[in-house]
C-alpha cells in the first residue's frame, strides 16, 4: 500500500469514448503528478498541481484535461484519444515546501492506470 | 541526447551476485538523486534518496553519487530472484519537485 490509490487499473476505450481517471492520495501531500509511462520511454510528466492549483503542464495536448478539486484528489479526463495515448498513467504525491516550492521529500506513485485506446 | 541515460537491459545475474546499475546525466544542477523500483504492473517504489555526491546504504542497497562525473550508481549485495524489476534513476534541482528519469533498466536474478 503506497498510500495513492488509482481508479480503474485498467481501462480500454474507443477514440470517440469519455472517460476519468481519478487519483486519491492519504499522505497529506500538497502536491500532486500525473506521468505517462509509454514502452521504452522514460516517465514523462503530464501536468503538476501544487495546493489545487495548476502549476505545471508539459505541453498535453488538450484532449487530456486534468481536475484538482482539492490536495487528497485528481482527475485526468480524457476524451478523442489517439491510439498513441495507449501507455500507463501513473499518479504521484509528494509535500510541497514552504512558498509553494517543492520540500525536499519524494514523490510517492500509485500503481497507475493501464489505458488501451482501440 | 537524453538528460538522463540509462541503459535499459535486460541485465541477467545469477542469485547472490553483486549488482551494478548506473545512471549518467548532463544538467550540473541536479542536486537530489532517487532509486525507484518498478514491478510488473505496479507504481514505481522509492528506494533510496540521496542528497548532493556521496554514498548512502540501506540493508543490501548502496547509492552512490558522483557529481563531478555526472554519474550515479544502485548497488545491490547479495541479489534475490524477488530483486527482478524495472530500476529506475530520477533526479532534479534544488527549486521546485519535478523529477527526471532515466528510461529504466531491467533486471533479472535467476535462481
Amino acid at each position: 500500500e503506497t498510500g495513492v490509490t488509482q481508479t480503474p487499473r485498467h481501462l480500454v476505450m474507443g477514440m470517440t469514448n469519455k472517460k476519468s481517471l481519478k487519483c486519491e492520495q492519504h499522505l497529506g501531500h500538497n502536491a500532486m503528478y500525473w506521468y505517462k509511462q509509454s514502452a521504452k520511454k522514460p516517465l514523462e510528466l503530464m501536468f503538476v498541481y501544487n495546493f489545487k492549483e495548476q502549476t505545471e503542464n508539459n505541453s498535453v495536448p488538450s484532449r487530456f484535461s486534468p481536475e484538482c478539486p482539492n490536495s487528497s484528489h485528481l482527475f485526468l479526463h480524457l476524451h478523442t484519444l489517439q491510439p498513441e495515448d495507449s501507455a500507463l498513467y501513473l499518479c504521484a504525491s509528494a509535500p510541497t515546501g514552504q512558498g509553494g516550492i517543492g520540500s525536499n521529500q519524494p514523490q510517492h506513485f500509485g500503481d497507475g492506470t493501464r489505458l488501451s485506446i482501440l | 541526447q537524453k538528460e538522463v541515460e540509462q541503459d535499459p537491459g535486460p541485465l541477467s545475474v545469477p542469485e547472490g551476485a553483486i549488482v551494478s546499475l548506473n545512471c549518467t546525466y548532463s544538467n550540473s544542477a541536479f542536486q537530489y538523486f532517487m532509486w525507484y523500483r518498478q514491478y510488473s504492473r505496479k507504481g514505481p517504489e522509492l528506494l533510496m534518496y540521496t542528497y548532493s555526491s556521496g554514498n548512502k546504504e540501506d540493508g543490501r542497497f548502496t547509492a552512490q553519487v558522483d557529481k563531478s562525473s555526472k554519474y550515479i550508481s544502485l548497488f545491490i549485495r547479495d541479489s534475490q530472484p524477488s530483486d527482478s524489476a524495472t530500476y529506475l534513476c530520477a533526479m532534479r534541482g534544488n527549486a521546485g519537485n519535478m523529477l527526471t528519469f532515466g528510461g529504466g533498466t531491467r533486471l533479472m536474478v535467476k535462481p
